[in-house]
């Protein structure tokens, strides 16, 4: 079967670093995309790791590794406005997104 | 860019009637988009494909003459909740794929609220 395994809920200050791991079963593998959703809105695209390593952009990275299984987001620098929910979400062999929960962040001041 | 709008953004009609949400590329052609469906608290939910100029390929347990799918064109898919029920009441979201598929990223419109009384 398919499924996403994060992390329901994590907590972080404001200005600090958090990393929010997700691993993965699919069928098939073309890509790991992340997203962030703000509660009531539609998901945002943040990043897209289709080969192992490490793909930085801006504060945001994301890691993948293909023979584990395992991708993480990593916030730097937080900020209030970074409270959302953050969804991996790896494209099966049919080019599908398959969607957990998503981990949701609350930052504390 | 890549941008997608949705519209309405939000619905309340009363129980029994169809809605229809209409979901465009505003700046880009897309001959695969996808409609979700997300409950409070869950996750997005893929309810059908839709590809341009053919039938959607709609997911297990979606019924395909209740929500209605119709992409008649590179920049335009629609979807028909047909005699809605309290039940339907959800978020609803669609996504365009820019370019051919496969790999590429999804971009999705701003979503549709639909409560049925």
């Amino acid at each position: 079967g398919q499924n996403i395994d994060q992390p329901t809920e994590m907590t972080a200050t404001e200005g600090a670093i958090v990393q929010i791991n997700c691993t993965y079963q699919t069928s098939g593998f073309n890509g790991l995309f992340w997203y962030q959703q703000h509660a009531g809105e539609a998901p945002t695209f943040l990043s897209y790791n289709v080969l192992d390593g490490l793909e930085e952009k801006g504060r945001f990275s994301s890691f993948l590794s293909r023979s584990k299984g395992y991708s993480y987001l990593l916030l730097k620098e937080l900020q209030m406005k970074d409270s959302a929910s953050y969804l991996c979400a790896p494209m099966d062999s049919n080019y599908q997104l398959i969607w957990g929960a998503g981990t949701k962040l609350i930052i504390k001041p | 860019g890549a941008v997608v709008s949705q519209h309405p953004s939000w619905v309340i009609c009363k129980s029994g009637t169809s809605v229809k949400i209409e979901c465009r590329s505003l700046d880009f052609q897309a001959t695969t988009m996808f409609w979700y469906r997300q409950f409070p608290k869950q996750s997005l939910m893929l309810m059908a494909t839709s590809n341009e100029g053919s039938k959607a390929t709609y997911e297990q347990g979606v019924e395909k003459d209740k929500f209605l799918i119709n992409h008649a064109s590179l920049t335009l898919s629609t979807l028909t909740v047909t005699s809605a029920h309290p039940e339907d009441s959800s978020f609803y979201i669609c996504s365009a794929v820019k370019g051919a598929s496969g790999g590429n990223e999804q971009f999705f419109g701003p979503g549709t609220r639909l409560t049925v009384l």
